[in-house]
C-alpha cells in the first residue's frame, strides 16, 4: 500500500521568505506526486505533478518540487511567499492499482506572517 | 477548462433521511470519477471509484450499500448517502479523470459538498 507523509502540520513564514513543505512517500511501485492546494470550503487545485520525467518540476504560482528516489521525498519549494499563498496544501500519491485514485498527506496548513 | 461542478455546496437534511450529491465533468467527458471524504481539518480519504456504465468500485471499510454511487454518463455521477446519520456528515469531494490518452495521471476536482446531518 502506498503511503504520504507530510512533516509539520503546520508551517509558518514571513512574507517573501521561503517556503518549503515537506512530502515523503512509501510506494512499492514507481510513483507519480502530486502536490494540491486548498483555501477555505473549495476544492483541491492542481499546483503541479510528477510522472516520471523530469525530477524537477515547475508549477503554478511559482511553485516547485523536486522528486529524490533516494530521499523518497518530493518536497515543495517556492522562493518568496505572498500572503495569498496561505492556504492548506496536500501531497498525493497515485495507486495506479486503484485506477489512479490518490492517496494524500495529512495536509500542511500555510500561514504568512506579515 | 477542465471545470468539475458539484451540487449542492451543501445541503442539511434530518437523520434518517437521504441525500444526493451531484458531479458533473463541464468541458470534457470523464472516463473515471473519484469520490472523496474530507473531515475537519483533515486529509481526503478516497471512498470510491467508478467508471461510466460500471459499478463502483468501494475502498475497505467504505459501506456501498450506504454511499450509493451511479456514474450513468460520461460527464455526471452521483453520490447518494442513504439514511444519513450525524457521523455521516462531512465534506464530500468529488473529482474526475479525462482519457489517460489526452490528459494522463490528473484529476479535476469539484468544489466539494459541505453535508450536515442534524
Amino acid at each position: 500500500a502506498q503511503s504520504v507523509t507530510q512533516l509539520g502540520s503546520h508551517v509558518s513564514v514571513s512574507e517573501g521568505a521561503l517556503v518549503l513543505l515537506r512530502c515523503n512517500y512509501s510506494s512499492s511501485v514507481p510513483p507519480y506526486l502530486f502536490w494540491y492546494v486548498q483555501y477555505p470550503n473549495q476544492g483541491l487545485q492542481l499546483l503541479l505533478k510528477y510522472t516520471s520525467a523530469a525530477t524537477l518540476v515547475k508549477g503554478i504560482n511559482g511553485f516547485e518540487a523536486e522528486f529524490k528516489k533516494s530521499e523518497t521525498s518530493f518536497h515543495l519549494t517556492k522562493p518568496s511567499a505572498h500572503m495569498s499563498d496561505a492556504a492548506e496544501y496536500f501531497c498525493a500519491v497515485s495507486d495506479l492499482g486503484r485506477a489512479d485514485g490518490l492517496t494524500f498527506g495529512k495536509g500542511t496548513h500555510l500561514i504568512i506572517q506579515p | 477548462g477542465a471545470v468539475v461542478s458539484q451540487h449542492p455546496s451543501w445541503v442539511i437534511c434530518k437523520s434518517g433521511t437521504s441525500v444526493k450529491i451531484e458531479c458533473r465533468s463541464l468541458d470534457f467527458q470523464a472516463t473515471t470519477m473519484f469520490w472523496y471524504r474530507q473531515f475537519p481539518k483533515q486529509s481526503l480519504m478516497l471512498m470510491a471509484t467508478s467508471n461510466e456504465g460500471s459499478k463502483a468500485t468501494y475502498e475497505q471499510g467504505v459501506e456501498k450499500d450506504k454511499f450509493l454511487i451511479n456514474h450513468a454518463s460520461l460527464t455526471l455521477s452521483t453520490l447518494t448517502v442513504t439514511s444519513a446519520h450525524p457521523e455521516d456528515s462531512s465534506f464530500y469531494i468529488c473529482s474526475a479523470s479525462p482519457p489517460r490518452t489526452i490528459v494522463p495521471y490528473e484529476q479535476y476536482f469539484g468544489p466539494g459538498t459541505r453535508l450536515t446531518v442534524t
